[in-house]
């Protein structure tokens, strides 16, 4: 079957750097996204990693690794903004289907 | 500003009745998306549509229909069959082979 595995929650101090990692199991596999949902808000895309490695924009970067099925979000210098749901996804064939984790709550402590 | 608006924000219908979504782009995507959202069970695919007048079934298109008559109007049907229809409902768009889908603000459902 298709799954994304990521944790329910994390917790991390206002400053510091967080890792929400995210594993998947899919027949066919063309790429990892990630989006960022505040509470009661709209989903909003931040990182697509096509290949293997790292993407950075800003303080947030995005790893992906193939042949482990293994990516991660990386947010650095966190904000109190930054307390939200993060939601690693993947296309179907064709792109034009996602599917979605169900999501990691972070929340960014003083 | 091009975006996707959702309307009402907050519906409330009685157990039984149908209720129809609305959601409309002016971002010219071809397309468009239904997800349904529950707490902690992240975003469901419930219908896609690639092209004007076509669409598919998602993971959970039971109790639901779709129609795709323009290309920037894509409403959602919640009929009485849907077994348990309060959710979060979440519209998006895209941009042909381009990777990032644009959501809508959400319509929150409540069925007494």
């Amino acid at each position: 079957g298709q799954s994304l595995e990521q944790p329910s929650e994390v917790t991390a101090v206002e400053g510091a750097i967080v890792q929400i990692n995210c594993t998947y199991q899919t027949s066919g596999f063309y790429g990892l996204s990630w989006y960022q949902q505040h509470d009661g808000g709209a989903p909003t895309f931040l990182s697509y990693n096509g290949l293997d490695g790292l993407e950075e924009t800003g303080r947030f970067s995005s790893f992906l690794s193939r042949s482990d099925s293994y990516g991660y979000l990386l947010l650095q210098e966190l904000q109190m903004k930054d307390s939200a749901s993060y939601f690693c996804a993947y296309p179907g064939a064709g792109s034009y289907q996602l599917t979605f984790g169900k999501g990691t709550k972070l929340s960014v402590i003083p | 500003d091009g975006g996707i608006t959702q309307s009402p924000k907050y519906l409330f219908r009685k157990e039984g009745q149908n209720v129809t979504l609305s959601c409309e782009q002016n971002l010219n995507h071809d397309a468009m998306y239904w997800y349904r959202q529950d707490p902690g069970q992240g975003l469901r695919l419930i219908y896609y549509s690639q092209i004007v007048n076509d669409f598919q079934k998602g993971d959970i298109a039971e109790g639901y229909s779709v129609s795709r008559e323009k290309k920037e109007s894509f409403p959602l049907t919640v009929t009485s069959a849907q077994k348990n229809p309060t959710a979060f409902y979440l519209c998006a768009s895209k941009e042909g082979s381009y990777n990032e889908q644009f959501f809508g603000p959400g319509t929150r459902l409540t069925v007494l």
